[in-house]
This record gives structure tokens, sequence and C-alpha cells, in this order.
């Protein structure tokens, strides 16, 4: 069964401490991996897209990596306007499929100042 | 840029009532996916929909039913409500199935009393 689990659940930084957030997944067959923001109330905010081990896009202060397993979003330097839900998706390949994204519990990040 | 546009934005319903949903993608994009997401859970995959035939169906209830209109905006129909209906209801959109990226809606919220 396709599945995908984010750690840790909540993270709670300082202003300026860097840090990383997990995507472990188990898929069939990946066709990609997405990250997207939420904040609280609103729509998934699409951030990256993966497709294949070894890549990595970056965005302002976030990088996002991707390997067989898992895949990390770092944080570089990060601001209060920072904090918000980040969620990882995957999409898996084979018939009928339809493109669905199964999501993980995404990780709460709360910035400090 | 435009969008994903849903609408309503705030819906209360009493139970047993019936609720439609409203979604109109982005330009151009020809899929549609409907979720649901519960206070503090990811995103759980309802329907969707490719050139206004569904292509993949998950977690929905057989009270609830959707479709994608000649114009791509869809409708998802929800007889017969139950409390447990309350959440928040995304429509997203993307160009194809094949692994690219979806752009959320701001969501409708459900309440049901």
């Amino acid at each position: 069964e396709d599945q995908v689990t984010q750690s840790p659940e909540a993270l709670r930084l300082q202003e300026g401490e860097s840090s990383s957030l997990n995507c472990s997944y188990t898929v069939s067959g990946l066709r990609g991996l997405f990250w997207y923001r939420q904040d609280p109330g609103k729509g998934p905010e699409f951030l990256f897209t993966l497709y294949s081990a070894g890549e990595e896009k970056e965005k302002e202060r976030l990088k996002a990596t991707l390997t067989k397993k898992e895949s990390f979003l770092h944080i570089t330097a990060p601001k209060p306007e920072d904090s918000a839900t980040y969620l990882c998706a995957v999409q898996a390949t084979g018939y009928n499929q339809g493109g669905k994204l199964i999501f993980g519990q995404g990780t709460e990040l709360s910035v400090k100042p | 840029a435009a969008g994903v546009i849903q609408s309503p934005r705030h819906l209360i319903k009493e139970k047993r009532e019936t609720a439609t949903l409203k979604c109109y993608p982005i330009p151009r994009h020809d899929t549609v996916y409907w979720y649901q997401q519960g206070p503090g859970q990811d995103p759980q995959f309802l329907i969707s929909f490719y050139e206004k035939m569904q292509s993949d169906k998950g977690s929905i209830p057989d009270r609830f039913s959707a479709q994608q209109f000649s114009d791509y905006h869809s409708e998802l129909n929800m007889s017969s409500l139950e409390l447990g209906d309350s959440a928040l209801y995304f429509c997203a959109s993307s160009r194809g199935t094949g692994g690219n990226q979806a752009f959320f809606g701001q969501g409708t919220r459900l309440t049901v009393v």
C-alpha cells in the first residue's frame, strides 16, 4: 500500500535556526513527490515537485531533495513568516492512478522571532 | 495569475440536508481533484476527473457524487449530510495527470449541525 510518513509532527525553531523536515514514502512506482505549504484554513500552496532520486529544487530559504526512499525539505535561516504546516505528497504510477496525491500528516513548523 | 476558484467559501447545513460545492479550475487545466480535510488531518482524496471523465476514485461516500462539465468546472454533490461530513473540502486542478503539479483552491468549509 502506498504510504507517506512525515517527521517530526511539529517543529519549533528560533529565527535563523536552520533545520530539515523529513518525508519517507513507500510507493509501487513514483511518478512525482510534491511539497506544499498550508496556512490554517487555507488551501495547500505548491512549493516543489521532484521526480527522480538525486534531484534538488530551491526556492528562497527552502531546498527540497529526493532519494529513493525519502525527501527532505531544508529550511535555511527561517523567518517567522515561514511558520506553517508543510505537507509532502506522492503521486504513484500505474493504471488508473488518475494523478491523485497521497499526503503525509504534515509537519507543523513554528518559527519564533 | 488565475487560481482555482471554489464556492461557496463557507457553508452551514443541517443533518440530512444536501450541499453542492463548485470548483472552477485554472484556465487550460483539464483535470480536477476533490479532497476532504478534517481538523488536524491531511487531505484525503475523494475523486478526480480528466477531460470530463472520472479518472480515479478514493474514499468518497456513496452519498456523494461529482461531475466535470464541458467548461471543465466541477461540482461535488453531497446528500444526507452527517455531522462527520464537517470538514474543509478542497478542489485542485492540473494539466493532465502525468506528474504535473496540482494547484489547490482556498477550500469550502462545510459545517453540518
